[in-house]
């Protein structure tokens, strides 16, 4: 079993809507992040939490909020998708004695149309 | 300006051949250099990292470091169609906690 999962893999929303994409991990990290990918701009940090009570922004976090339900999930939410957040979406999770080490998820596919 | 810059390619080259994957930075603060690994629709994956200057090795992967040139190398031997994939740098910073700055990756093919 995959030890970082992420759903839906794949998403086609219309402008406008609330999506929400949900990140579980079973490695017992204590830290988790966020990313979006892009084609010529690489990979993004959006949020990034290190552990259930503390969550920080990204370099681009504006147009997305995250929750942190349990130390094992992490959910990144559109509350109001736009054109320009059509990417492919990475959770990532890392140990806070091995900064160095992010291992991720499959990724999840979004387009807004 | 970007803080890591990495040629996207597409680089493409022959079964066995030697390649080498390059990225630039403009922040002297970066201490640890690490290098991804990401097929196609699957997420990155970490191929080794160095600490400061010098390098590194890991079977046909070679780590190279030069903080006076600000320049990160990633050298494989051998190479084989199995290692066809996007190949990304990521740097941090002492102070930056766990976060990464990613160049945008480099598309190499392998041909048999």
């Amino acid at each position: 079993d995959a030890d970082v999962t992420q759903t839906p893999r794949n998403r086609i929303t219309k402008t406008g809507k609330r999506i929400m994409l949900e990140c579980s991990q079973t490695k017992g990290h204590d830290r988790m992040y966020w990313y979006r990918q892009d084609p010529g701009l690489g990979l993004r940090l959006i949020y990034y939490s290190f552990d259930v009570k503390d969550i920080n922004k990204g370099e681009i976090s504006d147009g997305y909020s995250v929750s942190r339900q349990a130390q094992a999930k992490f959910s990144l939410s559109l509350e109001s998708a736009i054109p320009n957040q059509t990417a492919l979406y990475f959770c990532a999770t890392s140990d806070s004695a091995r900064l160095n080490e992010q291992y991720f998820g499959p990724g999840t596919r979004l387009t807004v149309t | 300006q970007k803080e890591v810059e990495q040629d996207p390619g597409p680089l493409s080259v022959p079964e066995g051949a030697i390649v080498s994957l390059n990225c630039t930075y403009s922040n002297s603060a970066f201490q640890y250099f690490m290098w991804y690994r990401q097929y196609s629709r699957k997420g990155p994956e970490l191929l080794m990292y160095t600490y400061s200057s010098g390098n590194k090795e890991d079977g046909r992967f070679t780590a190279q470091v030069d903080k006076s040139s600000k320049y990160i190398s990633l050298f494989i031997r051998d190479s084989q169609p199995s290692d066809s994939a996007t190949y990304l740098c990521a740097m941090r910073r002492e102070t930056s906690g766990s976060r990464l700055t990613f160049g945008e990756g480099t598309q190499l093919t392998v041909n048999p």
